[in-house]
């Protein structure tokens, strides 16, 4: 049984077009991470989420962490193909970060 | 800040043979280091912690005698894949959580392992 459930696994969208992706469990976090990994290269960290419906932005990208902080949600406005790419949530365990199966994403021109 | 590096960044051997893998932290002290496997269109897999000075701790189902992890010091950490075969072609991460920052992990770029 996965902690983190991603979905969708998979989103092909044409650019300029919105999206969301979720993050969702059954138990609660004292906080989640987004990560963004590019083909050939390691995930970087985009943003840490710590208080329940908590909202933060990062230029075209909104994250948002469940009021019962067991959910999150990544909101990408105004898709580019620079946007292509696994998103990773992951939640810091006992002495080591789990992360979600992930969500691939392309981004079309 | 909070670099991490890997090398080699693509490495392809021959079956039975060894290959290292080494970490770096290059403007931060590590004290505890990770491994990840990662297969194609998959998620990070953790394969073992390692604290320097120490035993690494390995994940369920990763054999510690083929994957053999050596963090000597605080700013790097080496991964031995011994007499390897075809299957453990993967992509291998490396992470480093600094002394400092310790909720915080920071990746290497990763290495491409094809064992022939």
């Amino acid at each position: 049984t996965q902690l983190l459930e991603q979905s969708p696994q998979f989103l092909s969208i044409q650019e300029g077009e919105n999206l969301t992706v979720y993050c969702n469990s059954s138990s609660v976090f004292s906080s989640l991470q987004w990560y963004r990994q590019e083909p050939g290269e390691g995930p970087v960290l985009l943003v840490t989420v710590v208080t329940g419906g908590e909202v933060k932005k990062l230029k075209r990208l909104t994250f948002q962490f469940g009021d019962a902080r067991k959910d999150s949600s990544l909101h990408i406005t105004a898709a580019q193909p620079g946007d292509t790419g696994l998103y990773l949530c992951g939640i810091q365990g006992a002495q080591k970060l789990v992360f979600g199966q992930g969500t691939r994403l392309t981004i079309n021109p | 800040g909070a670099v991490v590096s890997q090398h080699p960044s693509r490495v392809i051997c021959k079956s039975g043979t060894s290959v290292k893998i080494e970490c770096r932290s290059l403007d931060f002290q590590a004290t505890t280091m990770f491994w990840y496997r990662q297969f194609p269109k998959q998620s990070l897999m953790l394969m073992a912690t390692s604290n320097e000075g120490s035993k690494a701790t390995y994940e369920q189902g990763v054999e510690k005698d083929k994957f053999l992890i050596n963090h000597a010091s605080l700013t790097l950490s080496t991964l031995t894949v011994t007499s390897a075969h075809p299957e453990d072609s993967s992509f291998y991460i490396c992470s480093a959580e600094g002394a400092v920052l310790t909720d915080t992990q920071y990746f290497g770029p990763g290495t491409r392992l094809t064992v022939l």
